[in-house]
């Protein structure tokens, strides 16, 4: 089972700041198949990016995602207040599918 | 559009089994897998396992095989996720998901269905 390790666990930060986050999986994900999802309370999780660095219908272009391999990054290039929230990372390349724990954004 | 649609609230008693139901509406059903996922209060998702409605083909999380089994009835479009020997720990949402699909992760979530179990 792929063990995926999110940093940092909170991150709080001012509007129009740039927000970097950290996914680093026990092994290579498969295919780069390594999806990014953020989720406000009480809200199911939503799809922001897809096999590393493809955005979800919808998404703004703010939100980026890169790496390969076993590291991997989500960047947020200018907070706004709707962004605070929960984001996981997850590997769909090699069943079972897992999830990282989380990181908080909150922004000031 | 495309919507999941789950089942409402459950409480069981410790011992007991769950049998959630996902109708989906807004895409041919057999194209696309089902995921279900479940957090726990205060946790991050916990992928649950994964079902083909196109041919029944399904992976479990390991830790929660022999006490899941996921199925879809292809003339009601729904899919239906079952655990038995229930636990307290098995208290959390528990949310159908659609996808993975070749390149793409979970793309449409139901609301997610409240199961506490409790005695």
């Amino acid at each position: 089972e792929i063990v995926l390790t999110q940093s940092p666990g909170t991150l709080s930060l001012s509007p129009g700041e740039r927000a970097t986050l950290s996914c680093r999986a026990s092994q290579s994900v498969i295919s780069n198949y390594l999806a990014w999802y953020q989720q406000k309370p009480g809200q199911a999780p939503r799809l922001l990016v897809s096999a590393t660095s493809s955005r979800a219908t919808g998404i703004p272009d703010r939100f980026s995602g890169s790496g390969s391999g076993t590291d991997f990054t989500l960047t947020i290039s200018r907070l706004e207040p709707e962004d605070s929230a929960v984001y996981y990372c997850q590997q769909y390349g090699s069943p079972p599918w897992t999830f990282g724990h989380g990181s908080k954004v909150e922004i000031k | 559009q495309v919507q999941l649609v789950q089942s409402g609230a459950e409480v069981k008693n410790p011992g007991a089994s769950l049998k959630v139901s996902c109708n989906t509406s807004g895409y041919t059903f057999t194209t696309y897998g089902i995921s279900w996922v479940r957090q726990a209060p205060g946790q991050g998702p916990e992928w649950m396992g994964w079902i083909s409605p196109y041919n029944g083909h399904t992976y479990y999380a390991p830790r929660l095989q022999g006490r899941v089994t996921m199925t879809t009835d292809i003339s009601t479009r729904t899919a239906y996720m079952e655990l038995r020997s229930l636990r307290s720990d098995d208290t959390a949402v528990y949310y159908c998901a659609r996808g993975p699909h070749h390149v793409y992760g979970l793309d449409v979530w139901g609301q997610g269905t409240t199961v506490t179990v409790s005695s």
